[in-house]
């Protein structure tokens, strides 16, 4: 079946630090993945995506490439605030099925001044 | 531009109780819909999806069952709740299968 790994949390840094989430996946064919970040009491948010192998998704100055030989997705930020505190989510989407998100169990990150 | 609304957004109840969330979609036709939980320290689960009208796939076994009554509508039921069904209920909705989905608020339920 699908599944999605992420490094455990939670991941404590302080301001300007660099970060870098690591996500592995298991999946048949070419799935789509994904990061989601949930703020504190709130639901999830898109953070990037990328469709394709090679693919590179960029938002808010995060990134993660899509990395079919590594299966892997890892997410990274050059240097991360205390407003970047959040819980991020890596998923993955395969082709064909109605868009089921297969999450990871979230890492938390704890960005202080 | 597309929203989706969830309701309540907290909500404490007896075990054994029934349980009715309600998911609403504005500004879009004929999305895909679903309903994720999130366990207390865990990940994000799928439960049901929805490509239509009545028409309702579930992923888990549970006690949960889910019924969309309008195109924008998707409601999540429960006839008696037990206390591992406590968790945050997100809504989700895209407009088709190649797209990126986009959560709801979320409903946070406890269990007593």
């Amino acid at each position: 079946g699908n599944s999605v790994t992420q490094m455990e949390g939670p991941v404590t840094l302080s301001e300007e630090a660099f970060l870098t989430i690591n996500c592995t996946y298991t999946a048949t064919g070419y799935p789509s993945l994904f990061w989601y970040v949930q703020y504190p009491g709130e639901g999830l948010q898109l953070l990037l995506k990328a469709t394709k192998a090679d693919d590179k998704g960029s938002n808010k100055g995060f990134e993660a490439t899509y990395r079919k030989e590594t299966t892997s997705f890892h997410l990274e930020k050059g240097s991360v605030q205390v407003s970047d505190s959040a819980v991020y989510f890596c998923a993955l989407t395969p082709t064909g099925t109605a868009s089921k998100l297969t999450f990871g169990t979230g890492t938390r990150l704890q960005v202080t001044l | 531009s597309q929203t989706i609304h969830q309701w309540p957004a907290t909500l404490v109840q007896p075990v054994g109780s029934p349980l009715s969330l309600e998911c609403t979609v504005e500004g879009t036709s004929n999305p895909n819909l679903y309903w994720y939980r999130q366990a207390a320290g865990r990940g994000l689960q799928l439960l049901f999806y929805s490509v239509g009208i009545g028409q309702i796939s579930s992923e888990v076994p549970q006690n949960l069952s889910a019924s969309r009554p309008q195109d924008r509508q998707f409601i999540l039921s429960s006839k008696k709740l037990l206390l591992s069904d406590s968790g945050f209920y997100l809504c989700a909705w895209t407009v088709s299968s190649t797209d990126t989905q986009y959560f709801g608020p979320g409903t946070r339920l406890t269990v007593l």
